[in-house]
């Protein structure tokens, strides 16, 4: 089966740099994805991982170890903005995703 | 604007009743996803169609019923409502052909069955 975990909720304080972590289990590996999702609104896409190593977009980067089933994304000069809950997930044997629970990511001034 | 609309947006529903969820969007992606969002729980997946005229079932199908007409619309029916089935509804689209899992979203129906 696939299984997906994420810290449930993590702080951080304005302009500081946070690492959200997702640890996943699947029977085959077609690349790991993260959404953001803002408190009452819909989720929207940020990243793709296929390969291994980081991919960096701006001021978001994402990092995946397939070996370990291991990925986390990085924000750097955080922004009271970057306060959302941040959705790791992958695609089962049928390519639809899997998702994990999300992080709820709350920022300090 | 290109996107997803979803309809209602809130609704307060007594438990038996049907209720029709609606869906459209206006980029002629291909594939088209509800899924379910709970408190605590990831998104779940009701339904998709990867092309007009066809459906699959996703995690949580029971209750639950779709069609694809066409391209743009993809409703999804609840026969007879249930107190389980609250929750927040989102609609979803994709292009197969630039990135199958880039998912776009509605912007959710709150629904509630008493």
């Amino acid at each position: 089966g696939q299984n997906i975990d994420q810290p449930t909720e993590m702080t951080a304080t304005e302009g500081a740099i946070v690492q959200i972590n997702c640890t996943y289990q699947t029977s085959g590996f077609n690349g790991l994805f993260w959404y953001q999702q803002h408190a009452g609104e819909a989720p929207t896409f940020l990243s793709y991982n296929v390969l291994d190593g980081l991919e960096e977009k701006g001021r978001f980067s994402s990092f995946l170890s397939r070996s370990k089933g291991y990925s986390y994304l990085l924000l750097k000069e955080l922004q009271m903005k970057d306060s959302a809950s941040y959705l790791c997930a992958v695609p089962d044997s049928n390519y639809q995703l899997i998702w994990g629970a999300g992080t709820k990511l709350i920022i300090k001034p | 604007i290109a996107g997803i609309t979803q309809a209602p947006t809130s609704q307060i529903l007594a438990a038996g009743r049907r209720m029709t969820l609606r869906c459209t969007q206006d980029m002629r992606h291909n594939a088209m996803y509800w899924y379910r969002q709970d408190l605590g729980l990831g998104l779940r997946l009701i339904h998709y169609s990867n092309t007009a005229g066809t459906t699959g079932k996703g995690e949580v199908p029971d209750g639950y019923s779709v069609s694809r007409a066409n391209t743009d619309d993809f409703p999804l029916t609840l026969a007879s409502a249930v107190p389980s089935q609250t929750s927040v509804y989102f609609c979803a689209s994709s292009d197969s052909n630039t990135g199958a899992n880039v998912l776009t979203f509605g912007a959710g129906s709150r629904l509630t069955v008493l």
